[in-house]
């Protein structure tokens, strides 16, 4: 099963608009990064955030952390047809294995 | 260009059959991680090397098996295929064996089995 679960499933907006996908995890992590997927294409590193920290900027991303609740967020702002993709979460640290774990990942649509 | 280049981009064969996917990771990058995705298993991990050692096993079918060579570059095998093994299988690479590292993924092999 996957560690993480992205919601929604599905997200459709328009260019300019701001993006919010979210992320739930299982168990305790020491990082969580998101990765984002072009149709077919092989995956291309984001950002990643650390389990001590609960905010990270990179350009118009923006991931929040909250281990509390186990989850995160990766907004975009100002979105672009550019940034339409499916974005996924990955968790490491799972039943202690050194790998990253894959949600099902969110498809973002970006409508011009 | 992510600089993990994955061999062949697509691949047609029938049930029963053997193939052989092949990555070459990133210049300098020690671990090789495979992956398969499908529309409803999502990205599953399969198996990870690092310098040549298998490090971490995922669900990976005993008719998988994978290597990683002196030179770095990693196999993946897969016999007996079947209908469902068809999927995009993705090569990633990453400097060292902790994930906090992130991956660099190639962009992957399209395997059809009919």
């Amino acid at each position: 099963s996957q560690q993480g679960e992205e919601d929604p499933q599905a997200l459709s907006i328009q260019e300019g608009e701001n993006a919010t996908m979210n992320c739930s995890y299982k168990t305790s992590i020491n990082n969580l990064q998101w990765y984002r997927q072009n149709s077919g294409r092989g995956l291309v590193h984001l950002i990643l955030i650390r389990s001590n920290e609960r905010e990270k900027h990179s350009g118009r991303l923006r991931v929040t952390l909250d281990t509390s609740k186990k989850s995160s967020s990766l907004l975009i702002t100002a979105s672009r047809a550019a940034d339409t993709a499916s974005y996924f979460c990955a968790t490491d640290g799972w039943g202690g294995a050194q790998k990253l774990v894959f949600g099902q990942g969110t498809r973002l649509t970006i409508n011009p | 260009d992510s600089g993990v280049t994955q061999t062949p981009k697509h691949l047609i064969t029938a049930t029963g059959q053997r193939v052989t996917l092949r990555c070459s990771p990133r210049s300098g990058d020690l671990s090789v991680y495979w992956y398969q995705q499908s529309l409803d298993q999502g990205l599953q991990f399969l198996i990870q090397y690092y310098n040549g050692e298998e490090r971490a096993k995922g669900n990976i079918l005993e008719r998988f098996s994978a290597q990683q060579f002196p030179d770095l570059h990693s196999e993946l095998n897969l016999s007996s295929l079947e209908l469902g093994d068809s999927a995009l299988y993705f090569c990633a690479s990453s400097l060292h064996w902790d994930p906090a590292y992130g991956y660099t993924f190639g962009s992957g092999t399209r395997l059809t089995v009919v």
